[in-house]
């Protein structure tokens, strides 16, 4: 089976911390995926990424950042974390015949 | 451009009730549908899938056919178990736009079994 995991389930930070949310993939997929899950928008894309140090901008970027150094990592981050950026994060990744495999989630709380 | 459509929720059953979650899409290519689960505190989860017109999907007693006639996609299951409480979500990944890689969600349905 696929597995996508998430370095943590749940964080609390401050706001102006720098954050990093870790995703991990055991399937050698090329494709892995950021999105933002909040009540009444369902999920929003962040950024994606098809290939190791590429990446594109998904839905809704602005505040964040991603980095893909190896095929099967790849994180995301805050730069400087803020109250609105208090959510559910999911992480997945797509073989090429398409959908996706989800991680667990990261529930993010901005203080 | 893509989109999916899903009915509102949230949605209460009694156990052994028959549930349908209606969704619709608008697509310019030829998409592959699919429907995911996502219960209490987990991520989302691949219930099942139809890749081509007429195309049923089902697992774990849930079924949702393909229609293009319809743009359709709504998701059934005969009689609902309290264990069946999770958000349900219908997406469609357009295999033809270059973005076969991507998937667009719907907002979700909350349903709620009641023993």
């Amino acid at each position: 089976d696929v597995k996508v995991t998430q370095s943590s389930r749940y964080l609390v930070k401050r706001t102006g911390e720098k954050v990093f949310l870790e995703c991990v993939q055991d399937m050698d997929h090329e494709n892995m995926f950021w999105y933002r899950q909040d009540p009444g928008l369902g999920l929003r894309l962040i950024y994606f990424s098809y290939d190791v140090k590429m990446k594109e901008k998904g839905d809704i970027p602005e505040g964040y950042s991603v980095s893909r150094e190896k095929k099967e990592r790849f994180s995301l981050i805050l730069e400087s974390a803020s109250t609105n950026q208090t959510s559910m994060y999911l992480c997945a990744s797509s073989p090429p015949t398409g959908g996706l495999f989800f991680g667990e989630g990261s529930r993010l709380t901005v203080l | 451009g893509n989109s999916v459509t899903q009915m509102e929720g949230p949605v209460t059953l009694s156990e052994e009730a028959f549930l349908t979650i209606n969704c619709t899409y608008t697509a310019t290519g030829y998409p592959s549908l699919f429907w995911y689960v996502q219960y209490p505190g987990e991520g989302l989860q691949l219930l099942l899938k139809a890749t081509k017109a007429d195309d049923k999907g089902s697992n774990k007693g849930f079924e949702a056919t393909y229609r293009k006639e319809t743009t359709s996609f709504h998701l059934e299951k005969g009689s609902v178990q309290v264990s069946d409480s999770a958000v349900y979500f219908c997406a469609l990944s357009d295999l033809t736009s270059g973005s076969a890689r991507q998937l667009t969600f719907g907002s979700g349905t909350q349903l709620t079994v009641l023993p």
